[in-house]
């Protein structure tokens, strides 16, 4: 079975340092890799994703992740944090199943609350 | 683009009604994909389609759900009969073909609430 975890549910910091979002995978594969931000009452957007290229990922508003394969860890970094960073971040997998259309569902992670103070 | 358009925004309903949540997807997106958010369960995929067909509904919490996509340009979730611990955001998003890594867009999201 594959999963999705995010090791951190609240992360706290001071704007203008750094962010890191953590999120391992479990898998006999190398999934497609997402990382999702939510603001509050609002849909889910794209920030970046892997998908066996690269393996350092650059993202939109300045964030990246990096595929580290041999620690299966797919984790969200940022330089220097913005009060406008604020939400919600999940982590996402493709599943893989029988047949070439099962790559699309998705496993997501629980969610880092991002939280970002003056 | 407009990207993906859901309705209503909020919907409150007494137990027992039926409801009905609406997406209308990207104009080429072959793929729609139902999604529900709870507290507790997070983020749920419930069922997707594939050019109209439901590929995969084993998320579908039970026969009180349903969906269809008559068309490529509107899919329905239906809950009849609603209950209190249907109370979520319901989640349409939609993906183009090309493989597992293309992108799967999320409209705004449906917020209900089931007295």
């Amino acid at each position: 079975a594959q999963s999705v975890t995010q090791l951190d549910s609240h992360v706290s910091v001071s704007e203008g340092t750094p962010v890191l979002l953590r999120c391992n995978y479990s898998s006999s594969y190398s999934p497609s890799l997402f990382w999702y931000v939510q603001h509050p009452n609002k849909g889910l957007q794209l920030l970046l994703k892997y998908t066996s290229a690269a393996t350092l990922v650059k993202g939109i508003n300045g964030f990246e992740a990096e595929f580290k394969k041999s620690e299966t860890s797919f984790h969200l970094t940022k330089p220097s944090a913005h009060m406008s960073d604020a939400a919600e971040y999940f982590c996402v997998a493709t599943r893989i199943g029988f047949g070439s259309n099962s790559g699309y569902a998705l496993n997501f992670g629980k969610g880092t609350s991002l939280l970002v103070t003056p | 683009d407009a990207g993906v358009i859901q309705s209503p925004r909020h919907e409150v309903t007494e137990m027992g009604q039926e409801v009905t949540l609406r997406c209308k997807p990207i104009s080429g997106h072959d793929y729609l994909f139902w999604y529900r958010q709870t507290m507790m369960r997070g983020l749920e995929l419930l069922i997707y389609f594939n050019n109209n067909v439901p590929i995969d509904d084993s998320g579908m919490p039970e026969d009180r759900f349903s969906a269809k996509m008559p068309n490529a340009s509107f899919s329905t979730l239906k809950i009849q009969p609603s209950e209190p611990r249907d109370s979520a955001v319901y989640f349409c998003a939609t993906a183009p073909s090309g493989g597992a890594g293309e992108t799967q867009y999320f409209g705004p999201g449906t917020r209900l609430l089931v007295l």
